[in-house]
């Protein structure tokens, strides 16, 4: 089983539409939770943090269950600027003071007009 | 402000080769990580420095591979007699002196290294 998992796609949706990506852990000890998103051959970029309350960034709503060690993301409205790869990111380690990053493979979301 | 700046952008080696890629943190972070990805595949971490220390190499291939981050200067991940398997994008992230676990990591835009 992967360390994080990730549906790979791709999720190819109209502008405007709300798409939800799922992601599980296998490490039910993991202390911090992320989303970032990677253009075709640049680097990650952060979307946002996902904290237990669940938070959200104007379009961006990203949710955590902690017992069913599981995280989404999901996307309202969505624009053609949205297109790129969603990343799920675990940080693992149990009892660090630093963030080694675990990466799922990432989904990947077209928007068309 | 300039972000994490990583050189080259693109290193062409031929097998048999050393490659040396460099990674400035961001202005007032001291902790810098290494990432690789391979072609199709998720990012993989390497290693973990702090300046003139080594924290967590759990990542990092046993022979060959070896990083630095000196008192001054950029940190330095330095693959030793590449071969074909070692093409990858390499990438580079910080984040501050004061970071815990749940500090986000900010990547600079990689090293994307081709072993002819």
């Amino acid at each position: 089983r992967k360390e994080v998992e990730q549906d790979p796609g791709p999720f190819n949706v109209p502008e405007g539409a709300t798409v939800a990506f799922n992601c599980t852990y296998s490490n039910s000890a993991s202390q911090s939770f992320f989303w970032y998103r990677q253009d075709c051959r640049k680097e990650p970029k952060l979307l946002m943090s996902v904290y237990s309350s669940g938070n959200e960034d104007g379009r961006f709503t990203a949710q955590l269950n902690r017992a069913s060690q599981y995280i989404s993301l999901l996307i309202r409205d969505s624009k053609l600027s949205d297109s790129a790869t969603y990343l799920c990111v675990v940080n693992m380690e149990r009892g660090t003071s630093y963030g080694k990053l675990t990466f799922g493979q990432g989904t990947i979301l077209t928007v068309h007009p | 402000n300039a972000g994490v700046m990583q050189n080259p952008r693109h290193l062409v080696r031929r097998r048999g080769q050393e490659a040396r890629l460099r990674c400035s943190p961001m202005k007032g972070h001291s902790h810098v990580y290494w990432y690789r990805q391979l072609p199709e595949e998720g990012l993989k971490f390497m290693v973990y420095l702090q300046k003139e220390n080594i924290i967590d190499e759990s990542g990092m291939p046993k022979e060959r591979f070896s990083a630095e981050f000196p008192k001054e200067g950029p940190s330095i991940l330095r693959i030793q007699q590449v071969v074909r398997g070692d093409s990858a994008a390499y990438f580079c992230a910080s984040s501050p002196p004061s970071a815990g676990d749940s500090q986000p990591q900010h990547f600079g835009d990689g090293t994307r290294l081709s072993i002819l």
